[in-house]
């Protein structure tokens, strides 16, 4: 079956920390991992990872992937209030003609001022 | 912007009574999704579609139907509601820019 596991669970850090969330998968017929931000409303995209070990970067965050091992991390420096949320890990994979998408339970990020 | 919208974006009923929810998305995507949001769960696939009228179930989609009569418009109904389907219900398209999922804004669904 496939599966996706997040961890921690969560997690409390002040500001100017620098946190890394994992993702970790078991998916038949892997095609790109995503990272999801959800704040009180509906997940907004971060990134598609579908290479190992390229990294993907946007501003204080970054991400990269390992094919091999099956995880992800997603990093985030100097950490905000604002970056509060929770971090969703997913993966996508090609079936019967369509795009299905395992998502992880996700890690709550509570950044303290 | 996937240009997607969701409505009613918050709904009350009672247990027992039907009930739709509508996505509506303005770009001619081929893939939508219906999922439903609880704690402890994370986002669970009720129902998606690959085209007009082509539709499939996903991982809990007793107590749920789906269809779409036309490109822009995804229907879920949920056909006599319990208390149970109180949660959460975002749609999402596949699409551009990254050619992966996107989500509509949610709606609240509370059933009493």
């Amino acid at each position: 079956e496939d599966k996706v596991v997040q961890s921690p669970l969560s997690l409390v850090v002040h500001e100017g920390d620098t946190v890394t969330l994992n993702c970790s998968y078991e998916v038949t017929n892997f095609r790109s991992l995503l990272w999801y931000k959800q704040e009180k409303k509906a997940p907004t995209f971060l990134f598609m990872l579908t290479s190992s070990g390229i990294e993907k970067k946007s501003g204080r965050l970054s991400s990269i992937l390992d094919k091999k091992e099956l995880f992800s991390i997603l990093n985030i420096t100097a950490t905000q209030t604002g970056d509060s949320a929770i971090y969703l890990c997913a993966v996508e994979k090609p079936t019967s003609g369509t795009y299905k998408y395992i998502f992880g339970t996700g890690t709550r990020l509570k950044v303290l001022a | 912007d996937a240009g997607i919208t969701q409505s009613p974006r918050h709904k009350v009923t009672e247990t027992g009574t039907p009930v739709t929810l509508r996505c509506h998305q303005t770009e001619n995507h081929r893939y939508m999704y219906w999922y439903r949001q609880d704690p402890g769960h994370g986002l669970r696939l009720i129902h998606y579609s690959y085209g007009v009228k082509d539709t499939d179930k996903g991982e809990v989609s007793d107590g749920y139907s789906v269809s779409r009569s036309k490109t822009e418009d995804f229907l879920l109904t949920l056909e006599s509601a319990t208390s149970s389907q109180t949660s959460v219900y975002f749609c999402a398209i596949r699409g551009p820019p990254a050619d992966t999922q996107y989500f509509g804004p949610g709606t609240r669904l509370t059933v009493l």
